[in-house]
């Protein structure tokens, strides 16, 4: 079945250590983005990429950084300069940039910091 | 820029009771419309979408209708069930930015025996 596979499902880092959290999507979309969410904030962008080889920074990139080196796949690395990383992180991706397609999601990762 | 505004919750019903979160948008280009569905621990789902001026979107008994002129779309159920319970998200994409997404903040919807 075609669809998004963030892993793992649950993360635990020490403070000062960069993690990598996976999305793999065997859709064949183009576009590809991450989300943070936190409690009564809803979804704030964190990357996004169009196309394999190019990404653009969302409205809270910093502290995060991603690649895109296949179509299928969009890592987000989190690192030692994010001040509070603990969240729900969600992946996502979508056809193009075509306005009338909908975004598909991944069931997300809790990252907790301990 | 573009932006979505949803109504805050919780809101809690009864089992059967009528639904409607409010929706309201603000875009400068030509968006399409959506209703995403999000239960505890997991991701979102869609649950319907509407891309024109005057298109309902329907699934589920849930119906939304995009309307221009009040740049609203406000999701609405008849009848209400204890499986509804859930985070509900409207979201609007634009064709000239490229492709992304803006998120609402969220409803929380409880439903109650």
């Amino acid at each position: 079945d075609g669809g998004i596979t963030q892993s793992p499902k649950y993360l635990f880092r020490k403070e000062g250590q960069n993690v990598t959290l996976s999305c793999e999507q065997n859709l064949n979309h183009d576009a590809m983005y991450w989300y943070r969410q936190d409690p009564g904030q809803g979804l704030r962008l964190i990357y996004y990429s169009q196309i394999v080889n190019d990404f653009q920074k969302g409205d809270i990139a910093e502290g995060y950084s991603v690649s895109r080196e296949k179509k299928e796949s969009f890592p987000l690395t989190v690192t030692s300069a994010q001040k509070n990383p603990t969240a729900f992180y969600l992946c996502a991706s979508s056809r193009g940039g075509q306005g009338d397609t909908e975004a598909f999601f991944g069931q997300g990762t809790r990252l907790t910091v301990v | 820029g573009d932006s979505v505004t949803q109504m805050e919750g919780p809101v809690t019903l009864s089992e059967e009771a009528f639904l409607t979160i409010n929706c309201t948008y603000t875009a400068t280009g030509y968006p399409s419309l959506f209703w995403y569905v999000q239960y505890p621990g997991e991701g979102l789902q869609l649950l319907l979408k509407a891309t024109k001026a005057d298109d309902k979107g329907s699934n589920k008994g849930f119906e939304a209708t995009y309307r221009k002129e009040t740049t609203s779309f406000h999701l609405e159920k008849g009848s209400v069930q204890v499986s509804d319970s859930a985070v509900y998200f409207c979201a609007l994409r634009v064709t000239d930015s490229w492709g992304k997404f803006q998120f609402g903040a969220g409803t929380q919807v409880v439903v109650t025996p």
